[in-house]
């Protein structure tokens, strides 16, 4: 069963900072991961995907890979305070078009 | 932007009733979903739909819970004798082949 972990925190960070959120999984054939942001009381949003080893920018946000070391990050460059959400760490639980598995997610407080 | 929609946003009811919740994937997509998020707890997968049957399920989705496509547009869950712990949120999704899922805005199940 594969299993995605997070760090639930919560992380707080000053506005115009760089929020730094975790995320490690226990699949090492994993090919893709996702990033949502979920603000209380609404559903996910996707913020981010990435298939490839290394670096993905996106505006503010940069998604990191290294299969090796089987964790998948996400930068928020310039947090701001509506950042402030639950971020939402998932994989498909089998590869290619599976259902996603999520880990608990992260929850970032961006303080002004 | 085209978006999953799902109806109602809020549904009361009493243990041992029957619900539908309601939802209409994005148009041309091909691969439907059903996740639920107990308060305060992580997103869980319980079913996928695709061709016009189950092509997943998880250990959550039991005999209590059925999934229909009704016509072209709607992918309704069924829970035939609601519990006191099916109170929760459920997410309908939509995706195409191995894109990322795309998830609507939820139904809030009570259940006293």
């Amino acid at each position: 069963q594969k299993e995605v972990e997070q760090n639930s925190g919560p992380l707080s960070v000053p506005e115009g900072a760089i929020a730094s959120l975790n995320c490690t999984y226990s699949d090492r054939g994993s090919q893709s991961f996702f990033w949502y942001r979920q603000y209380s009381g609404k559903s996910p949003e996707l913020i981010m995907f990435i298939y490839s080893n290394g670096d993905k920018e996106d505006g503010r946000f940069t998604a990191q890979l290294n299969k090796a070391s089987q964790y998948v990050s996400l930068l928020i460059r310039d947090s701001q305070p509506s950042d402030s959400a639950t971020y939402l760490c998932a994989a498909p639980s089998q590869g290619g078009n599976t259902p996603l598995v999520f880990g608990k997610g992260t929850r970032l407080s961006v303080i002004a | 932007e085209p978006e999953v929609t799902q109806t109602p946003s809020h549904q009361v009811t009493q243990m041992g009733q029957e619900v539908i919740l309601r939802c209409v994937p994005i148009s041309n997509h091909l691969y439907f979903y059903w996740y639920r998020q107990i308060l305060g707890q992580k997103v869980e997968f319980l079913v996928s739909f695709y061709n016009n049957e189950i092509s997943e399920k998880s250990e959550i989705f039991d005999d209590q819970f059925s999934v229909e496509r009704p016509d072209g547009s709607n992918f309704t869950l069924k829970i035939r004798s609601t519990k006191l712990e099916d109170s929760a949120m459920y997410f309908c999704a939509s995706s195409i082949n191995d894109s990322p899922l795309h998830f609507g805005n939820g139904t809030r199940l009570t259940v006293t």
